[in-house]
């Protein structure tokens, strides 16, 4: 069975271009969430999506940013236009539900680095 | 409201040598606490967790026991070897929080032969 997957894994562009991160999350996991860890520190909630509904987005950092889940299986995150405080790494997760002792499996982020 | 904060790093340790790393909260209620592993080139992976107050998670020799009258969760291993030089995070799961983990800032670990 495929892991969370990622792409692009690295991607540099410049300020004011745009860039779209897609994740696959692992077949049959209804939730996806997008995280991020910007400048070493710590890895911070973007949002959550339960099929193709935000369930939570409450960690977006403001309107540059664009999560969308069509059809409630592969999701994409728009930066748009891009600022040198977005570059960081973007992690997108899923898991199957969100009971107490569900895991969650993360894929291995896009790293993003805005010049 | 709900945070993390784990010891800064990096830490460098000789394989072989007892490695600690720690991690205290705060939070509201009852949180689940986790420790994640990044080893190079990799994604997240859970290494433990513990969802209530004296239980102790394990794993691949690591052992770690949620505290409530300290709120600490520190990470604790015998014997590293290299092969666990990786980043490691602390994070909780407040109670009800649909899965949206708090993770602390990541500790960098660094084990040479």
């Amino acid at each position: 069975e495929a892991g969370v997957t990622q792409f692009p894994s690295h991607s540099v562009i410049e300020k004011g271009q745009t860039v779209t991160l897609r994740c696959d999350p692992i077949s049959g996991h209804d939730n996806l969430y997008w995280y991020r860890r910007v400048m070493g520190k710590e890895i911070k909630f973007l949002l959550h999506f339960v099929k193709e509904s935000k369930q939570d987005e409450s960690g977006m950092p403001n309107n540059r940013f664009l999560a969308e889940r069509t059809g409630g299986t592969y999701s994409t995150l728009k930066v748009q236009p891009a600022e040198l405080e977005d570059s960081g790494v973007y992690f997108c997760a899923s898991s199957r539900n969100t009971n107490e002792g569900n895991t969650i499996y993360f894929g291995e982020g896009s790293w993003l680095t805005v010049v | 409201g709900n945070s993390v904060t784990q010891m800064e790093g990096p830490v460098t340790l000789s394989e072989e040598a007892f490695l600690t790393i720690n991690c205290t909260y705060t939070a509201t209620g009852y949180p689940s606490l986790f420790w994640y592993v990044q080893y190079p080139g990799e994604g997240l992976q859970l290494l433990l967790k513990a969802t209530k107050a004296d239980d102790k998670g394990s794993n691949k020799g690591f052992e770690a026991t949620y505290r409530k009258e300290t709120t600490s969760f520190h990470l604790e291993k015998g014997s590293v070897q290299v092969s666990d030089s990786a980043v490691y995070f602390c994070a909780l799961r407040p109670p009800g929080g649909y899965n949206k983990l708090i993770f602390g800032a990541g500790t960098r670990l660094a084990v040479h032969p």
